[in-house]
């Protein structure tokens, strides 16, 4: 596709329930992250890949989150047992190089834990 | 610990009043400072780079500059599809993701 697309644009999950979140990044794009934003803040670093390596997972918030790209291309993004406050829009971007500084973004999913 | 602090949180204009948007940053070794553009329920778009003191850059109606401890986005004679949040962010060494700011919410009225 032309841009990065991620999906569902929307998720309602119950307290407890586990999520899952995709992104197909642009053709080609080695380096793609995951940044969560809650209402009326900036994005928050979530983790890194660099095709099928995962080299930066500093920014998760705990161990109920988990990502994969296993083929160097798609990525999901995995909540388990979720809370409140993983309430949040999360962003997925995806870029030419590592240090490419141009990274494209996606609409992002809404999730909203109730 | 990286702070990105951008003011004002709000500006409202009239079309054609051209103004600027402040990014206040402490970060261990830049490696680059970003701005970026986001419209309710978007992504944020890239706008620019800056890496060193006394850079700028220049899109339409938009020009970044930097110094040693903020940098300012300047926008002259706004249009109303100018409105949108306006975030910045920095990168620092070693680093693979960007700190962001909370955002400036930009409205230019007609």
């Amino acid at each position: 596709g032309a841009g990065v697309s991620q999906s569902p644009r929307y998720k309602v999950a119950k307290r407890g329930q586990d999520v899952a979140l995709r992104c197909d990044p642009i053709s080609g794009h080695v380096s793609l992250f995951w940044y969560q934003q809650a209402l009326g803040q900036g994005p928050e670093f979530l983790t890194y890949f660099q095709n099928e390596a995962q080299l930066d997972k500093s920014g998760l918030p705990s161990d109920r989150f988990f990502a994969e790209r296993p083929e160097g291309s798609v990525s999901t993004l995995k909540i388990q047992r979720t809370q409140q406050e993983d309430s949040a829009v999360y962003l997925c971007a995806s870029g030419m190089g590592r240090l490419n500084t141009e990274a494209f973004f996606g609409q992002g999913t809404r999730l909203t834990v109730v | 610990e990286d702070q990105v602090t951008q003011s004002p949180e709000a500006l409202r204009l009239q079309e054609g009043e051209s103004s600027s948007l402040n990014c206040s940053y402490t970060v261990s070794g830049l490696r680059g400072l970003f701005w970026y553009r986001q419209d309710p329920g978007k992504g944020p778009e890239f706008l620019f780079t800056l890496y060193s003191a006394g850079e700028e850059k220049e899109k339409e109606r938009l020009k970044a500059t930097l110094t040693k401890k903020e940098s300012f986005l300047h926008i002259t004679a706004p249009k109303p599809e100018d409105s949108a949040t306006y975030l910045c962010a920095v990168r620092r060494g070693g680093a693979d993701g960007l700190t962001f700011g909370k955002g400036t919410h930009l409205i230019i009225q007609p």
